[in-house]
């Protein structure tokens, strides 16, 4: 089994609808991260959370909101979902070392917006 | 993100060595990595260099790290097919990790 669990792995929906991106994970991490993949744009960061009571924006968080149920969970939202905001996601989780920031990727959500 | 930049694509003949180049802003950044991303998959570390060495060589793999011009760069030996994937470079900044563009590694016969 995965260590990082993301689902669903694709998903098409319709311009305006919400939409929960799901995240858990079995290494233990207190650190949890969204980010987005385009072509050419490399990964940018959504959201994170250090923490259960923990959240952070991150460089693009407009049009997003997360939540951490727990330690192993976070989920991702799009409230009114629109067309640019089709990209492959992805969840990832690191551990507390203060200068070691090697990160666990999910293997992704690809979302269409239509 | 714009604090770190890597070419986008390379092209490599199969058994030739492949050497995929960076640049880095956050001086400060104690470790700098290298993921794979293989088709439909998600990132793996590949491989990573504490900022305090110059080289690090790992099998096939070897990284150079030029701190005084915060340049990186990753030297695949015996490039194999294998090898195709995108390779992205990435520098810790407030534990949090910020990604090149990523390099499209292409591998032909």
């Amino acid at each position: 089994d995965a260590d990082v669990t993301q689902t669903p792995r694709n998903r098409i929906t319709k311009t305006g609808k919400r939409i929960m991106l799901e995240c858990s994970q079995t290494k233990g991490h207190d650190r949890m991260y969204w980010y987005r993949q385009d072509p050419g744009l490399g990964l940018r960061l959504i959201y994170y959370s250090f923490d259960v009571k923990d959240i952070n924006k991150g460089e693009i968080s407009d049009g997003y909101s997360v939540s951490r149920q727990a330690q192993a969970k976070f989920s991702l939202s799009l409230e009114s979902a629109i067309p640019n905001q089709t990209a492959l996601y992805f969840c990832a989780t690191s551990d507390n070392s203060p200068t070691n920031t090697e990160a666990f990727f999910g293997q992704g959500t690809r979302l269409t917006v239509v | 993100g714009e604090d770190v930049e890597q070419s986008l694509f390379l092209s490599v003949r199969e058994g030739d060595s492949s050497v995929i180049n960076c640049t880095y802003t956050d001086s400060s950044s104690t470790y700098l990595y290298w993921y794979k991303q293989e088709p439909g998959a998600g990132l793996q570390l590949l491989t990573y260099i504490f900022s305090n060495m110059d080289m690090k060589q790992d099998q096939r793999l070897t990284v150079l790290l030029n701190k005084k011009d915060k340049h990186l760069s990753l030297r695949i030996a015996d490039t194999q097919t294998g090898d195709s994937a995108i390779y992205f470079c990435a520098e810790s900044n407030d534990y949090k990790l910020s990604f090149g563009a990523g390099t499209t590694v292409t591998v032909r016969a």
